[in-house]
């Protein structure tokens, strides 16, 4: 157990609609990532937060954004989804704010869109 | 911006052989991380290496870091059938964003 919890663990909707997921940090981390893994493929970076504010910002689509809350949990929204959305979507923590330490991933939410 | 590129994409090896996964990047790093992913997995974090030609080794794997901090490789000596999964190098591109290689998939039969 990494200690990143992230809800839902499964989700399946359909195209257009809007979704969100979200990851609970690590006690103490101030760091999440995101990442999405489509089937069989690498882990392609999405966005960085760090306690409240974005630090950096990967290949990530307009139409998704991604906020984290004072509390340091962090939601992913997706809207207007597509059937090349259907993917896994990792959340990480880290205590650090960039550039080195270990990332500690949740299991992930696959997201599956019909 | 920074690609961190992994050969091979596959590799099926008799339980008891060696395995070598390289790990290329396009800009020098300051760090480079390994994870292993297993199948239905998150991945889950090796090590990191920092220094020039830093070579550590954790049981029956041992990683390298190149000189020029543009490369790094993964070697399994004597495979077991618990290696089996998805090995990814990480490294930072310098402004906060954490970019993972391709990966390589590990396949031991028994």
């Amino acid at each position: 157990d990494s200690g990143v919890t992230q809800t839902p663990k499964h989700l399946i909707t359909a195209t257009g609609q809007r979704v969100t997921l979200r990851c609970s940090p690590r006690s103490g981390d101030l760091s999440v990532y995101w990442y999405q893994q489509s089937l069989d493929q690498g882990l392609q970076f999405l966005i960085h937060y760090y306690n409240g504010e974005e630090r950096a910002k990967g290949n990530i689509l307009e139409r998704f954004s991604a906020q984290q809350f004072p509390d340091l949990h962090s939601e992913l929204n997706l809207s207007s989804l597509e059937l090349g959305d259907s993917a896994l979507y990792f959340c990480a923590s880290s205590p650090l704010g960039g550039n080195t330490g270990e990332l500690f991933f949740g299991e992930g939410s696959r997201l599956t869109v019909l | 911006g920074q690609q961190v590129m992994q050969i091979p994409q596959y590799q099926h090896v008799q339980e008891g052989e060696d395995f070598t996964t390289y790990c290329n990047s396009s800009t020098t790093l300051s760090n480079i991380q390994w994870y292993k992913q297993r199948p239905g997995g998150h991945p889950v974090f090796l090590i990191q290496l920092v220094k020039s030609g830093e070579v550590k080794k954790q049981k029956r794997l041992t990683f390298q870091f190149g000189e020029a901090k543009k490369n790094s490789s993964l070697h399994i000596t004597a495979t077991q059938t618990t290696d089996v999964g998805t090995y990814f190098c990480a490294g930072p591109d310098g402004f906060n964003k954490f970019y993972f290689g391709s990966g390589t998939k590990l396949n031991v039969k028994p």
